[in-house]
């Protein structure tokens, strides 16, 4: 199974700050024949179901605000929120379809000052 | 719009069944691959399984920690997926949620859940 690790845990920012986290698998989610990475990022507000931020590691989702920029490749990714916002407050998790079984990492926990 | 409504949660002793039902609504739900995750409390979520549409045969792929204990279907005249839980076990508590994918093998939409609990 491909493991996908997050960093750090969590992370407590004042409203307007940058924020990265990490996601890190371990083996390469970047498929040489499409040079896409196969590496999607979620947010889970309290009491919520996940929603779909970006795809192919750095494609935004319809709707979701620009100030969420996704990068990397290879086994090296981030999730970058450009100036947070109080409605950011949230679980951010990586997920993998290079292979399956689909695999998630354990989750970025976002706190507000 | 899009909405999932999962269906079919409950209380179930180990060694119990227990079938999930997801209402599809909001897109043409033969055309798309279908999951289940579920999530227990605190913890990341955990794919379980995936279908594929009609024009791929309707296979399926299973995440071994439920190989041979679920088996995932689908109802396209319905827009109905579900997923039949057999043997169940204490570890198998945990919000199950159904999710339609994207282009690709991500998840571009999630139902609100239901709540699965195995206990005596």
């Amino acid at each position: 199974d491909i493991v996908m690790t997050q960093t750090p845990s969590s992370q407590a920012v004042s409203a307007g700050e940058k924020v990265t986290m990490s996601c890190k698998s371990s083996q390469s989610l970047l498929y040489s024949e499409n040079k896409k990475n196969y590496l999607a990022w979620y947010q889970q507000k309290p009491g919520q179901s996940p929603k779909l931020l970006i795809s192919w590691a750095s494609t935004r989702e319809s709707g979701v605000p620009d100030r969420f920029i996704g990068s990397g490749s290879g086994t090296d990714f981030t999730l970058t929120i450009s100036s947070v916002q109080a409605e950011d407050l949230a679980v951010y998790y990586c997920e993998q379809y290079y292979d399956t079984p689909l695999t998630f990492g354990s989750g970025t926990k976002l706190e507000i000052k | 719009e899009v909405k999932l409504l999962e269906s079919g949660g409950g209380l179930v002793q180990p060694g119990g069944s227990l079938r999930l039902s997801c209402a599809a609504s909001g897109f043409t739900f033969a055309d798309f691959y279908m999951s289940w995750i579920r999530q227990s409390p605190g913890k990341a979520p955990e794919w379980l399984s995936f279908i594929r549409n009609k024009a791929n045969s309707y296979t399926t792929e299973y995440n071994p920690s439920v190989k041979g204990r679920f088996t995932i279907s689908r109802d396209d005249t319905q827009n109905v997926l579900y997923l039949q839980m057999n043997t169940l076990r204490a570890e198998d508590t945990a919000i199950y949620y159904c999710a339609k994918h994207g282009g690709g093998y991500w998840f571009a939409y999630w139902g609100q859940g239901t709540l699965v609990t195995v206990s005596s």
